[in-house]
């Protein structure tokens, strides 16, 4: 059973950083690549970085490029996003998924975290 | 303002049939066939419903499907059941710089 857990959200100031982690499980995580999206309270769903399987390859929304920087590590089976700058306007939940191919560019994401809550504030 | 446009909300009475639209642009629905739709009940993850324009993953009944025309996608819920009763999201690959891009959600409600 594929299983994708978030960790990492809480309560940060503006301007701070903050690290998440989605630790992947029940598939071959090194041969798919991986996306964080984030859904911001009563919203909709925003895609935030894509990344792919030997992460040679990685893209992010104009909204975060810059401040956010996506990564992998196919030993631990786990894919992160290291969040900085942090503004208001980041606070989501957000969800890990898994793409059904190798390349992050085929955005279908077939199976999703539960997500974890990042909230931007002083 | 998301990229690509869905409406609101849909509803229909169990049983019915159902069209939620999904229009974009020459820069991503109209070009790539990389359009996904997605399920989300209230206070739970999305669900992969179609893929690839009208590819449904194992395990989505076939009262779900999707086309495209143009700029515009579609996804049809047919033989409407109370399950179905969710936000509903369309996505697609786009040449602009942001790559990916959802719709505004449409909220389904079954009457």
């Amino acid at each position: 059973e594929v299983q994708l857990v978030e960790s990492g959200g809480g309560l940060v100031q503006p301007g701070r950083s903050l690290r998440l982690s989605c630790a992947a499980s029940g598939f071959t995580f090194d041969d798919y690549a991986m996306h964080w999206v984030r859904q911001a309270p009563g919203k909709g769903l925003e895609w935030v970085s894509g990344i792919s399987w030997n992460s040679g390859s990685i893209g992010y929304a104009d909204s975060v490029k810059g401040r956010f920087t996506i990564s992998r590590d196919n030993a631990k089976n786990s894919l992160y996003l290291q969040m900085n700058s942090l503004r208001a306007e980041d606070t989501a939940l957000y969800y890990c998924a898994k793409a059904r191919y190798f390349d992050w560019l085929d955005s279908s994401l077939d199976y999703w975290g539960q997500g974890t809550l990042v909230t931007v504030s002083s | 303002q998301s990229a690509l446009t869905q409406p609101p909300s849909v509803s229909g009475s169990p049983g019915q049939s159902v069209t939620i639209s999904c229009t974009g642009t020459s820069s991503d629905v109209g070009s790539y066939n990389r359009v996904s739709w997605y399920q989300q009940p209230p206070g739970t993850a999305p669900k992969l419903m179609i893929y690839e324009v009208s590819n449904r993953p194992s395990g989505v009944p076939d009262r779900f499907s999707g086309s495209k025309s143009g700029n515009t996608a579609s996804l049809t819920i047919s033989g409407l059941q109370a399950e179905d009763e969710a936000d509903y999201y369309c996505s697609s690959y786009t040449s602009s710089s942001t790559h990916v891009v959802f719709g505004g959600g449409t909220k389904l409600t079954v009457l």
